[in-house]
């Protein structure tokens, strides 16, 4: 079993808040670490998919960054708004099992207007 | 629409049932993947296919789930003798090498 550990488990913040999340995973054999949001009542969409150790992508307000020696990635936004509001799920892929997802639990973000 | 579907989208039946769901992937994609999401919980990794073939199954699965992608395309899982613990949504997707996982908006089983 790979252990992905996500925190914290819910956050709110105010609109205009930048915030940012952490997601942890084992750094043995690591293959890629795939960011996910989630809304209420929709299926889970792709943000970022990230291999290299150092890796940081953008789209819009969100960006991410990838620690592959230390296992960890942290997923930011910038100036939060209502419609942010979702669970935000990392997944990690090992190489020795590859193709298999591999989820954390989410963190449940709400903005306030 | 050339997204993953899943069918149906929600399903209510007794205790003892068996109840079978369907996956239709995206049609490039060779890897297909069944989750469980229980409230409160992540994505619970179900069983994975690449192709026909289906290389692993959670051992979290009793022998009354069943899944099958014969001719490596669309997929069904099939969960005989329904409990109430079987309650979840069942997410199905799918993905090829490079690129990230695409879901289906799930199947929400309710059993009563």
């Amino acid at each position: 079993i790979l252990n992905v550990e996500q925190s914290p488990q819910s956050l709110h913040v105010q609109e205009g808040d930048s915030t940012n999340f952490t997601c942890s995973f084992p750094s043995s054999n690591f293959y890629a670490l795939h960011w996910y949001r989630w809304e209420t009542a929709k299926s889970p969409e792709a943000l970022f998919v990230m291999t290299l150790n150092g890796d940081e992508k953008k789209k819009g307000r969100i960006s991410a960054t990838l620690n592959t020696k230390e296992g960890y990635s942290y997923l930011y936004i910038k100036g939060s708004q209502p419609e942010d509001s979702a669970t935000y799920l990392c997944a990690s892929l090992k190489g020795s099992t590859l193709g298999r997802l591999y989820f954390g639990r989410g963190t449940q973000l709400t903005v306030w207007p | 629409d050339t997204g993953v579907s899943q069918d149906p989208r929600h399903k209510i039946t007794k205790r003892g049932q068996n109840v079978t769901f369907r996956c239709d992937p995206i049609s490039e994609h060779n890897r297909l993947y069944w989750y469980r999401q229980t409230l409160g919980q992540g994505p619970e990794f179900l069983t994975y296919f690449q192709n026909e073939a289906q290389l692993e199954k959670s051992r979290l699965l009793s022998d009354r789930f069943s899944a099958e992608r014969p001719k490596g395309s669309f997929s069904t899982l099939e969960i005989q003798r329904t409990e109430q613990g079987d309650s979840a949504m069942y997410l199905c997707a799918s993905s090829r090498v490079g690129v990230g996982a695409f879901f289906g908006q799930g199947t929400r089983l309710t059993v009563v």
